[in-house]
């Protein structure tokens, strides 16, 4: 079974395009995370939820818009898409943010 | 502000050989530590996980110890496998902090 789930696994886009990418838990946490991976493969915590409120917004551009409709998914949309928004973004869970991390396989996005 | 460190970069090694990952870390006031390993094109599989009223963990061939008031952690890696091979990572949570913050990693080869 799938802990963590991410839909799409591969995002090709144009530049100005809105785009939307899934995530789904089944592993019951109550957190949930987005993380970029940069080119250079340095991962950066993007937002957090905890039971759909959310907890962690580093500094992201306001064109990205993490919606929670639930405690087991958490989606991330992202508005005007620029060619430096290519990375590969991973959703994560845990039971609260004390304990143990669960990524799912990350989705390459790649804008032209 | 936390800083993860990792070094090596690169280690490629025997298979058969114990070898030892390092990681250190700026802010020692941390609540827990999590080792990584991302394979290719993958997502992050969690390793172990210490808490900082922990020195170390074990899960089969791998053992992470932890060192916080010098900012360290170490993973041993004993009797290495061509399997191994994967870029390992990892990650800090501070005190009062809800995310993870992420070294660059050392990406493991593991020659047969």
């Amino acid at each position: 079974d799938t802990a963590v789930s991410q839909t799409p696994k591969y995002l090709v886009t144009q530049m100005g395009n809105d785009k939307s990418i899934k995530c789904e838990q089944n592993l019951g946490h109550d957190t949930m995370y987005w993380y970029k991976q940069d080119s250079k493969k340095f991962l950066k915590i993007m937002f957090s939820y905890n039971n759909k409120e959310l907890i962690i917004n580093e500094t992201v551009p306001n064109r990205f818009s993490p919606k929670s409709p639930d405690k087991a998914h958490l989606n991330l949309h992202i508005n005007s898409l620029e060619l430096g928004d290519s990375a590969v973004y991973f959703c994560a869970s845990s039971h609260a943010a004390a304990y143990e991390q669960y990524f799912g396989p990350g989705t390459r996005l790649t804008v032209t | 502000k936390q800083e993860v460190t990792q070094i090596p970069a690169a280690l490629s090694v025997p298979e058969g050989e114990n070898l030892v990952l390092n990681c250190s870390f700026t802010d020692s006031a941390i609540y827990n530590l999590q080792w990584f390993r991302q394979d290719p094109g993958k997502g992050l599989t969690s390793l172990l996980l210490i808490q900082s009223s922990q020195r170390e963990q074990t899960s089969g061939r791998l053992n992470a110890s932890l060192d916080k008031s010098s900012g360290r952690s170490t993973l041993y890696i004993a009797a290495s496998q061509p399997g191994d091979s994967a870029t390992y990572l990892c990650a800090v949570r501070g005190q009062g902090a809800q995310k993870l913050v992420f070294g660059q990693g050392t990406r493991l080869t593991i020659n047969p």
